[in-house]
């Protein structure tokens, strides 16, 4: 299976809500980067975590990074119908490789 | 600055017909990743060079495909032949070398074998 999996699948917010996405994955990581896709265009960087960073921000986007649980968190704070897209965790694994393994993504649905 | 470009953005194609998909990187990159997506399985890693070097192609579904950097500006994708099964987007993606580093997309290839 998926080294990454998020949760939930889909999401239907309404314009200026929190939208929070969960992504749980299998093996130690050295980092765990966010990507957004809209449709039909390539993937986007969001923001990356270390393994010894347990949360960071940009912009309106707060990470959190739970290496206990394996974890972690993305939310997009008052969202907006630009943000409408996937969204999807990546690991590299096996660690010190360039073998990146993505996810299986969140949809979000922001409603204006 | 120009992202990763991907040609064709779409291809339609008869079954047994070879295909060739391109990618230029972005400048300055070193490592170049070529990806396959579909609803059933997902964003799937099917090989990637470091330096223009194949360091792994354990992502290669078959032998029916095969990939090329002869150059650091530019890597193909070939199926040959191509099979409906392989109807899917590709995306090539590039980043400078390490596990830190983000990947910067293309926007795909949508290939439709008939």
């Amino acid at each position: 299976s998926q080294q990454g999996e998020e949760d939930p699948q889909a999401l239907s917010i309404q314009e200026g809500e929190n939208a929070t996405m969960n992504c749980s994955y299998k093996t130690s990581i050295n980092n765990l980067q966010w990507y957004r896709q809209n449709s039909g265009r390539g993937l986007v960087h969001l923001i990356l975590i270390r393994s010894n960073e347990r949360e960071k921000h940009s912009g309106r986007l707060r990470v959190t990074l739970d290496t206990s649980k394996k974890s972690s968190s993305l939310l997009i704070t008052a969202s907006r119908a630009a943000d409408t897209a996937s969204y999807f965790c990546a690991t590299v694994f096996p660690s010190g490789t360039y073998k990146y393994i993505f996810g299986t993504g969140t949809r979000l649905k922001v409603l204006a | 600055d120009a992202g990763v470009i991907q040609s064709p953005r779409h291809e339609v194609t008869e079954m047994g017909q070879e295909v060739t998909l391109r990618c230029k990187p972005i400048s300055g990159h070193n490592s170049l990743f070529w990806y396959r997506q579909t609803m059933m399985r997902g964003l799937e890693l099917l090989i990637y060079f470091n330096n223009n070097v194949p360091i792994d192609d354990s992502g290669m579904p078959e032998d029916r495909f095969s990939a090329k950097m002869p150059n650091a500006s530019f890597s193909t994708l070939k199926i040959q032949p191509s099979e409906p099964r392989d109807s899917a987007v590709y995306f090539c993606a590039s980043s400078f070398s390490g596990d830190n580093q983000p990947q910067h997309f293309g926007d795909g290839t949508r290939l439709s074998i008939l």
